[in-house]
């Protein structure tokens, strides 16, 4: 069964800082892996989705990269903002499952 | 991206009672959707996957004679939560693919359930 494990599970740091959020999955067969946001209460932002065959995507200050052999993928925030806190999932798909796996999460928060 | 809705936003309502959730998708069809649940401060979990057509397939640990699915159309499945509890507490999210495993889910904005 496929497991998803994040670190760290929350962080807390100064504004303008760049960040690596680490994300990994204990099996490799995965047809892609998706980073979401998600804020207090709310439901999901998809930020990146990296489909297996890739090595990383970016959007704008947001780069994530995948290492499929290794199971290991990362999320990169260059000069954290305060309106980025939130919760940041890591989910992948296939693995033995049809559906998302979900990580429990990364709680950030980007003091002012 | 697609746009998948769902409604309600949020229910409250008395134990005992049923409550259906609808998950649509607006601008595209889905061949499978996909409900999770999120109890506080913890992840999203897997419950089912339905496609159009055909029974559901529910995650181990998930009634099914509890949470009633049901995918009728390529844009739209419901989710009947029967004789709810305080412990079926919980935010409900739904997700609709296009096509196999590699395409993406796309996500409604979910439904906050609490029982009285």
């Amino acid at each position: 069964k496929q497991e998803v494990t994040q670190i760290p599970a929350a962080l807390s740091v100064p504004e303008g800082e760049n960040l690596v959020l680490n994300c990994s999955f204990t099996d490799s067969a995965i047809y892609n892996l998706q980073w979401f946001r998600q804020d207090h209460g709310k439901g999901l932002t998809s930020l990146l989705l990296i489909q297996s065959s890739q090595r990383e995507q970016t959007s704008g200050r947001l780069n994530a990269s995948l290492d499929k052999s290794s199971g290991r993928s990362t999320l990169y925030i260059a000069a954290s903002q305060p309106g980025d806190s939130a919760t940041y999932l890591c989910a992948v798909s296939g693995g033995g499952a049809d559906g998302l796996t979900f990580g429990k999460g990364t709680h950030l928060i980007i003091q002012p | 991206g697609a746009v998948v809705s769902q409604h309600p936003s949020r229910v409250i309502c008395k134990s005992g009672t049923s409550v259906k959730i609808e998950c649509r998708s607006l601008d595209f069809q889905a061949t499978t959707m996909f409900w999770y649940r999120q109890f506080p401060k913890q992840s999203l979990m897997l419950m089912a996957t339905s496609n159009e057509g055909s029974k559901a397939t529910y995650e181990q640990g998930v009634e099914k004679d509890k949470f009633l699915i049901n995918h009728a159309s390529l844009t739209l499945s419901t989710l009947t939560v029967t004789s709810a509890h305080p412990e079926d507490s919980s935010f409900y999210i739904c997700s609709a693919r296009w096509g196999g495993q590699g395409n993406e889910q796309f996500f409604g904005p979910g439904t906050r359930l609490t029982v009285l």
